[in-house]
């Protein structure tokens, strides 16, 4: 067990809809990172939080949107869902960027 | 775009053999890191070693680094079939954002 939360653990939906993930990063983390993995694009950087602010961007969709919360946990916003957003989102936790990411058990989407 | 790029993409051995696999990366790093990922599930920190050094051991694991080649290698030694999995590099970039950067991933498969 990493200590980082995911819910829900799995989530079917339809086109076009809009979904929230959560994650609960790891006690005493401050930097939040979420992954989109699907079989075709391997492992992608969507986003980074520290501390409640955004510190960098990567491969994210413009439909896409996160945030962190004050207590530091963080979430993130699907919408206009298509059916190639079908993946694996994982959310992960570190003290600092650069160091140690502890990965929670992921969110599996199905977009129908 | 991905920094760390792992070679070979696929292995297969049989059990009691060592794994070798490779990383390649572009930019200046102050840290390497490998992670271990079952099917489906989350990543799992391995080991990480940082930019002033140049081997490192944890368990069965060995991990090099050559940061005049820009490169990395992970051994895994009496390799068991729980050690099937798919294994990526991440690297800690000291410019930009300060993020992890992940590799496409070397799927490593354990023949009994």
């Amino acid at each position: 067990d990493s200590g980082v939360t995911q819910t829900p653990k799995h989530l079917i939906t339809a086109t076009g809809q809009r979904v929230t993930l959560r994650c609960s990063p790891r006690s005493g983390d401050l930097s939040v990172y979420w992954y989109q993995q699907s079989l075709d694009q391997g492992l992608q950087f969507l986003i980074q939080y520290y501390n409640g602010e955004e510190r960098a961007k990567g491969n994210i969709l413009e439909r896409f949107s996160a945030q962190q919360f004050p207590d530091l946990h963080s979430e993130l916003n699907l919408s206009s869902l298509e059916l190639g957003d079908s993946a694996l989102y994982f959310c992960a936790s570190s003290v600092v960027p650069t160091e140690t990411q502890y990965f929670g058990p992921g969110t599996r989407l199905l977009v129908l | 775009s991905q920094q760390g790029e792992e070679d070979p993409q696929a292995l297969s051995i049989q059990e009691g053999e060592n794994a070798t696999m490779n990383c390649s990366y572009k930019t200046s790093i102050n840290n390497l890191q490998w992670y271990r990922q079952n099917s489906g599930r989350g990543l799992v920190h391995l080991i990480l070693i940082r930019s002033n050094e140049r081997e490192k051991h944890s368990g069965r694991l060995r991990v090099t680094l050559d940061t005049s080649k820009k490169s990395s290698s992970l051994l895994i030694t009496a390799s068991r079939a729980a050690d099937t999995a798919s294994y990526f590099c991440a690297t800690g970039e000291i410019q930009g954002a300060q993020k992890l950067v992940f590799g496409q991933g070397t799927r490593l498969t354990i023949n009994p």
